[in-house]
């Protein structure tokens, strides 16, 4: 398995530009969740899916920040218009169910200037 | 509002030491697991504790879940380099998402 894949690792933007992520979550894995890194907030999560439909988006900062699901195998985290303090690594994890197993991807690294 | 404190925050110890790291909350969790990331890589998940008072050990990691299920630690015994990483905790109250700890950063010195 080839674990859960993340695109691009790396992304430089300017700021006011759109900026797309993505997620392959591992296959058979009905839980997708989005989570964003920083030093001094740690690891919170944005909002997560179950069977593609999304459960929980109380942790979106703002209607800047847009997710979606179209299928069972791909995942996206879009941010339009991207701003400075939207710098920070991006996460997406996969599980069989809920908290159980959870299975993190590795990341991309947004810097927004 | 952070409901997980990990302490201590950064800890760097030689080859050889012990250390615990811990885990506390307010909140009761119905589980809670432990996690540690290397840079540039995701969190790997190392245990799951559920049952109040639970002790496991993985090799020289042993974790210990609170019997009122509000705390957790990480003892690790004779650490190693390869025991350099961030440590975090995370729980669940639900049977869905969890919710992370503030991380401890540990760094073992050959």
């Amino acid at each position: 398995d080839a674990g859960v894949i993340q695109s691009p690792r790396h992304e430089v933007t300017e700021m006011g530009q759109e900026v797309t992520l993505r997620c392959k979550p591992i296959s058979g894995h009905d839980y997708l969740f989005w989570y964003r890194q920083t030093m001094m907030r740690g690891l919170e999560l944005l909002i997560y899916f179950n069977n593609n439909v999304p459960i929980d988006d109380s942790g979106m900062p703002e209607d800047r920040f847009s997710a979606k699901m179209p299928n069972a195998s791909f995942s996206t985290l879009k941010i339009q218009p991207s701003e400075p303090r939207d710098s920070a690594v991006y996460f997406c994890a996969s599980s069989l169910q809920g908290w159980y197993g959870y299975t993190f991807g590795s990341g991309t690294r947004l810097t927004v200037v | 509002t952070q409901l997980l404190e990990q302490s201590p925050q950064f800890l760097s110890i030689q080859e050889g030491e012990n250390l615990t790291v811990y885990c506390n909350s307010s909140s009761v969790f119905s589980s809670l697991q432990w996690y540690r990331q290397e840079p540039g890589e995701g969190p790997v998940l190392l245990v799951t504790v559920v049952t109040g008072g639970e002790v496991k050990k993985l090799k020289r990691l042993t974790f210990q879940f609170g019997d009122a299920r509000k705390d957790s630690s990480l003892h690790i015994t004779a650490a190693q380099p390869g025991d350099t990483g961030l440590y975090l905790c995370a729980g669940a109250r639900g049977n869905e998402k969890l919710t992370f700890g503030t991380g401890t950063r540990l760094t073992i010195i050959p």
